[in-house]
């Protein structure tokens, strides 16, 4: 089975604008997490969908969201950037279990000027 | 509510040596407990994991960890470090009976010595 993709990999932004970041789950994977990384708060939870519904929501500002198509993949989106959110952007998906692991993305890595 | 700590931000082993890193949870019912390593510039990729049963985990590349109830610790160990083994290692914890999302820890950066 093909892992997640994620995609960019890498890319630059400058303040104010807006990015979106794809994730495709491995196939059969129906619940999709997405995490912000960063060297000073380590791993934050953004929010997890599960077929085509936000489940889960972390504590972010309404700037970020999110997304679910019915095939599974699945989209953030972050509005009127700012120096702070320069991070890792991690997606994981999981099957629907509560003791299933999850399987990461190799991250798409935001760099806002 | 749950939380993880890992008390350690780094820890330094000689090739050759047993490496521990520590993993100390809180949960309101019972843990789901799970080990991730990440590797520069990747995301993080699952090495074991505790859902009940035997208290000695065995997991990928020779990893294992042992679920303390008493000590509400899941402490990663492996008997001889090797040199690929250093990375960052993030220590997970979900409640039985909560939502389904993970809390992780800060991670420990684990730096093996030649």
């Amino acid at each position: 089975k093909a892992g997640v993709t994620q995609t960019p990999r890498y890319l630059i932004k400058t303040r104010g604008q807006q990015v979106t970041l794809s994730c495709s789950p491995i196939s059969g994977h129906r619940s999709v997490s997405w995490y912000q990384q960063t060297p000073g708060q380590g791993l934050q939870f953004l929010f997890e969908y599960f077929s085509e519904t936000q489940r889960n929501k972390g504590n972010f500002p309404g700037r970020f969201s999110g997304r679910q198509f019915s095939n599974s993949r699945s989209e953030m989106n972050v509005s009127t950037l700012e120096l702070g959110d320069s991070a890792l952007y991690l997606c994981a998906s999981s099957e629907t279990t509560n003791t299933g692991e999850l399987f990461f993305g190799e991250g798409s890595r935001l760099t806002v000027l | 509510a749950q939380s993880v700590a890992q008390p350690e931000d780094q820890v330094n082993v000689a090739e050759g040596n047993p490496l521990t890193v520590k993993c100390t949870y809180s949960v309101s019912g019972n843990p789901y407990l799970f080990w991730y390593v990440q590797y520069p510039n990747r995301g993080l990729q699952f090495l074991l994991k505790y859902i009940t049963g035997d208290n000695l985990v065995k997991g990928s590349y020779g990893f294992e960890a042992e679920f303390n109830k008493s000590q509400t610790s899941f402490h990663l160990k492996k008997p001889s470090a090797l040199v690929s083994d250093s990375a960052l290692y993030f220590c997970a914890v979900r409640d039985w009976e909560g939502s389904y999302i993970p809390t992780f820890g800060r991670g420990t950066s684990l730096i093996v010595h030649p």
